[in-house]
């Protein structure tokens, strides 16, 4: 399992955009990126997965360079209800979830 | 309709008791999960079963014993409970070959 490595927290202030980065020097070829949220008190929740270049949906985009050693989370414009702890993962697609494993994950604080 | 839910949200024990949390997904999934998250907020996965059947025990005591009555349940029994099971417990679902997981709200159990 590719180990990762996220900064243990960030700060932003409601409206700016928050990019948090992750490495995974030891990914494998058919690894996936996935990244999950988890508000306080609540259990995570799947925000988004890639593989390569860019991914987007309606809550955030994942960018992962070609050599796919790194990868950034980026939420725009964010509020104070994205204060949460988010985790990357990484793994194979196919293996099911509990190959993914959890790490420290990044602590996002927004402030008013 | 809540997706992944587990009873009771809170459970406050004495030491050397033995209890229960119920887990119950209505999303169709065969692969559940228990997680454990600790103070530091460590998520570590427990178990896993898929079609009723175990698939991973990580090293846990066996005081913590996983029954799985059919596939939208998986309820966990902790036996002789002891201070350091205080922790969030978190129950999950996904199919089998996903790395899409659904979280429970998770239980807050402090043994005193």
């Amino acid at each position: 399992l590719a180990k990762t490595t996220q900064p243990i927290s960030m700060d932003s202030y409601e409206g700016q955009e928050v990019n948090i980065t992750c490495s995974h020097n030891n990914i494998a070829t058919n690894d996936y990126i996935t990244w999950y949220q988890q508000f306080p008190s609540q259990g995570p929740r799947f925000i988004i997965q890639g593989y390569k270049t860019k991914v987007t949906n309606e809550v955030a985009s994942l960018f992962i360079p070609a050599d796919r050693k790194s990868s950034t989370l980026s939420l725009p414009r964010v509020s104070l209800s994205d204060t949460a702890v988010y985790y990357c993962l990484v793994g194979l697609m196919n293996t099911g979830f509990q190959k993914l494993v959890f790490g420290t994950g990044t602590r996002l604080l927004v402030s008013p | 309709d809540t997706a992944v839910s587990q009873t009771p949200k809170y459970l406050v024990t004495q030491m050397g008791n033995d209890k229960s949390i119920k887990c119950e997904q209505n999303l169709g999934h065969d692969t559940m999960y228990w997680y454990k998250q600790d103070s530091k907020k460590f998520l570590k996965i427990m178990f896993s079963y898929n079609n009723k059947e175990l698939i991973i025990n990580e090293t846990v005591p066996n005081r913590f014993s996983p029954k799985s009555p059919d596939k939208a349940h998986l309820n966990l029994h902790i036996n002789s409970l002891e201070l350091g099971d205080s922790a969030v417990y978190f129950c999950a679902s996904s199919h089998g070959s996903a790395t899409e997981a659904f979280f429970g709200q998770g239980t807050r159990l402090t043994v005193v």
